[in-house]
């Protein structure tokens, strides 16, 4: 079946600018989360969904980064006034639960957002 | 922070067993330890998980000690696709929505 997708794979914007990023889970995944990757920072954990509300967004770096569900499908991560740092791998992934030891997370293959 | 700890890189030669340590010496009775893996330039990817008992399937095999302060994945039959960054988490599943905590990993090599 299908798995996490991402769109677009590549993001090229001018520092300043707004970016929305895309993520597609698997069909009846209720959890969602996002994470980014940067050269410097490794793997990071940004916000999580449990269907269409946001328990934890303790991992958004600022108030310029917010982030929505919609029908407990799609989610938007969107990055306003886009700054230099803000260049990274940005991940999302489901899971058919948020809780219990076997909710094995899966992986899109990311976008990668270059702020110039 | 990381609650774990990994060598920062092994190699292994192909078809032999890779087998990466992780420690993990302040984990709590709740908490699991899972392993994933990135291959370059594509997202992480779920191998195994395990509480106290050793663990085997398809992917893996995970041996955890009685303490359960350290563990191993081990990788019986290694290939040039199993080069990746291995990262060994440990969470409690029943709390923090499942978020996980990466990191820095293994970057494990395998070589013809």
């Amino acid at each position: 079946g299908a798995g996490v997708s991402q769109s677009p794979s590549n993001k090229v914007t001018e520092k300043g600018k707004d970016v929305e990023l895309r993520c597609d889970p698997i069909s009846g995944h209720t959890a969602l989360y996002w994470y980014r990757q940067s050269l410097g920072q490794g793997l990071e954990f940004l916000i999580y969904f449990q269907g269409n509300s946001a328990p934890d967004k303790s991992g958004l770096p600022s108030d310029r980064f917010s982030a929505e569900r919609t029908g407990g499908s799609v989610s938007t991560l969107t990055i306003q006034r886009t700054q230099q740092e803000d260049s990274a791998v940005y991940l999302c992934a489901s899971s058919s639960v948020a809780g219990g030891p076997g909710a094995e997370q899966y992986f899109g293959p990311g976008t990668r957002l270059t702020v110039t | 922070d990381a609650k774990t700890t990994q060598p920062p890189s092994m190699d292994c030669a192909e078809g032999r067993a890779a087998n990466l340590p992780c420690n993990h010496s302040t984990i709590s009775g709740n908490e699991y330890v899972y392993w994933y893996r990135q291959i370059h330039s594509q997202g992480p990817q779920y191998i195994i998980h395990g509480l106290k008992n050793n663990e085997t399937n398809e992917m893996a095999s995970l041996i955890i000690t009685e303490d359960r302060k350290s563990s191993t994945l081990i990788l019986p039959h290694a290939t040039l696709r199993d080069t990746a960054v291995y990262y060994c988490i440990v969470r409690d599943p029943y709390n923090q929505g499942g978020k996980l905590i990466f990191g820095q990993g293994t970057e494990l090599s395998v070589k013809p």
